[in-house]
């Protein structure tokens, strides 16, 4: 069955870097997009963006442009985000997702939660 | 403010049935399909409906999904305490070049 495990929770200085992981298993890594999606405390979902998990390609929101960077490892099909510049409105539970296809995400990991706090 | 408009809350008493609407524009529901999750506190979303109206396997036909224009329309019949959650839609946009969410809602079994 389809397997997203991301690595675990991350407390970070503002102006820090942060990556987190997300390893896959169950399918065929290259076949699918996978998607970073992100949800402050008690507000709704926020799409990062995504990587083509093939050719390397990626897709960034506006909002996040010039400070998330979204690479993958196909050896081990692994697709890590990174965001830099980190301020306390980045506190977050941060998840990866498989695309389904036409950008319907049918598996996610577990989630990170991702605190920036002085 | 969420590109995709959702009321924030809907609420019906168990066994009954109860719509939510997603509303956008042309540059996103409009020309691209449209999916819904369901999010239970504390935990991942779940994919509930994609390309307007497919339920993927293990998903009850107690969940609909409908499109008609720039709109769109969760139906969840029969209601159970279970389905308490936050659901969301989603969709692409075409002048984003991005994925877009509603803003959710939160559906209470009274």
């Amino acid at each position: 069955q389809v397997q997203l495990v991301q690595s675990g929770a991350e407390v970070k200085k503002p102006g820090a870097s942060v990556k987190v992981s997300c390893k896959a298993s169950g399918y065929t890594f290259i076949g699918h997009y996978m998607h970073w999606v992100r949800q402050a405390p008690g507000q709704g979902l926020e799409w990062m963006g995504r990587i083509n998990s093939n050719s390397g390609g990626t897709n960034y929101a506006q909002k996040f442009q010039g400070r998330v960077t979204m690479t993958r490892d196909t050896s081990i099909s692994a697709a890590y985000m990174e965001l830099s510049r980190l301020r306390s409105d980045d506190t977050a539970v941060y998840y990866c997702a498989r695309d389904l296809g036409g950008s319907a995400l049918d598996s996610w990991g577990q989630g990170t939660l991702v605190t920036v706090s002085s | 403010q969420s590109v995709l408009t959702q009321p924030p809350s809907v609420s019906a008493a168990p066994g009954q049935k109860v719509t939510i609407s997603c509303s956008g524009s042309s540059s996103n529901i409009g020309n691209n399909y449209v999916t819904w999750y369901q999010q239970i506190q504390g935990t991942a979303p779940k994919l509930l409906i994609y390309d307007n109206n497919k339920r993927p396997s293990g998903i009850p036909d107690r969940f609909s999904g409908s499109k008609s224009g720039t709109s769109a329309t969760l139906g969840i019949t029969g209601l159970q305490t279970g389905d308490e959650a936050e659901y969301y839609c989603e969709t692409w946009d075409s002048s984003l070049s991005g994925v877009v969410f509603g803003g959710g809602t939160k559906l209470t079994v009274l």
